[in-house]
C-alpha cells in the first residue's frame, strides 16, 4: 500500500514571502502521479498541481511549483508570492498509474498553512 | 466547469438512523469517490464507482453502502448510525481514465447524535 507522509501539520508565512510544504510519499510503484489539493476554509477541496513520475520537469502553476524528487520520494510544494488567500490545508495526494477503472486518492494528513499580513 | 454538488452542508441526525448523503455531477463523469475527512487523518476512501452499478471497497467501508444507479448520482448510505461516523463526508468524481483530476463537491457535515 501506498502511504504519504506530511510532517508539518502548521506552517505560517507573511504575505508576498515563499513557502514550501513537504510531502514525501512510500510506493513500490513506478509509473504514477501525484497531486497537490488545496481546501480554504469554505471547505471546497480544489487541485493546485499535478506531476507525472515519468515527467522529469517540474511541474508550475503560476505562484505554485514543485519540487519532485523521484529517487528520494519526495513531493513539496512551493507558494511563491503568498497571498491572503492562500490560506488553507493543503493536502498531498499519490495516485498509481492503471488502466480501465479509476483509482483514489490516498491522501496525507494535510498541511493547515495561515498566510499573515 | 465541473460541478459536483452535495445535497447537504450539515447534517444531524440520531444514533440507530439510516442516512443518505447525496452527490451529483453534471459532467458525464465515469467514476466517483466518497471519502471521509476527519482532522490529523486527512481524507480516507469509503467507496468508489467507476461505472453505474458498479462499486468497489475502499479503505473503511465498514458500516456504510453505496448506489448507483444513475451515472451523475452517487449515494453513500450509512445502515445504522453511530456516533464514530460523525465526520465530514466528500464526495468527488473524475472523467474515466485512471489517473485523471478528481473534482470534489463542498462536502456534508454530519453530526450523529
Amino acid at each position: 500500500a501506498q502511504t504519504v507522509t506530511q510532517s508539518q501539520p502548521e506552517m505560517s508565512v507573511q504575505e508576498a514571502e515563499t513557502v514550501t510544504l513537504s510531502c514525501t510519499y512510500d510506493t513500490s510503484e513506478s509509473n504514477y502521479y501525484l497531486f497537490w489539493y488545496k481546501q480554504p476554509p469554505s471547505r471546497q477541496m480544489i487541485l493546485v498541481i499535478r506531476q507525472e513520475a515519468y515527467k522529469q520537469q517540474n511541474a508550475t502553476e503560476n505562484r505554485f511549483s514543485v519540487n519532485f524528487q523521484k529517487a528520494a520520494k519526495s513531493f513539496s510544494l512551493k507558494i511563491s508570492d503568498s497571498q491572503l488567500g492562500d490560506t488553507a490545508m493543503y493536502f498531498c495526494a499519490f495516485m498509481k498509474h492503471a488502466m480501465g477503472s479509476g483509482y483514489a486518492l490516498n491522501f496525507g494528513k494535510g498541511t493547515s498553512l495561515l498566510v499573515t499580513p | 466547469d465541473v460541478k459536483v454538488t452535495q445535497s447537504s452542508r450539515y447534517l444531524v441526525k440520531r444514533t440507530g438512523e439510516k442516512v443518505f448523503l447525496e452527490c451529483v455531477q453534471d459532467m458525464d463523469h465515469e467514476n466517483m469517490f466518497w471519502y471521509r475527512q476527519d482532522p490529523g487523518l486527512g481524507l480516507r476512501l469509503i467507496y468508489f464507482s467507476y461505472d453505474v452499478k458498479m462499486k468497489e471497497k475502499g479503505d473503511i467501508p465498514e458500516g456504510y453502502s453505496v448506489s448507483r444507479e444513475k451515472k451523475e448520482r452517487f449515494s453513500l448510505i450509512l445502515e445504522s448510525a453511530s456516533t464514530n461516523q460523525t465526520s465530514m463526508y466528500l464526495c468527488a468524481s473524475s472523467l474515466g481514465y485512471g489517473t485523471d483530476t478528481q473534482y470534489f463537491g463542498p462536502g456534508t457535515r454530519l453530526t450523529v447524535l
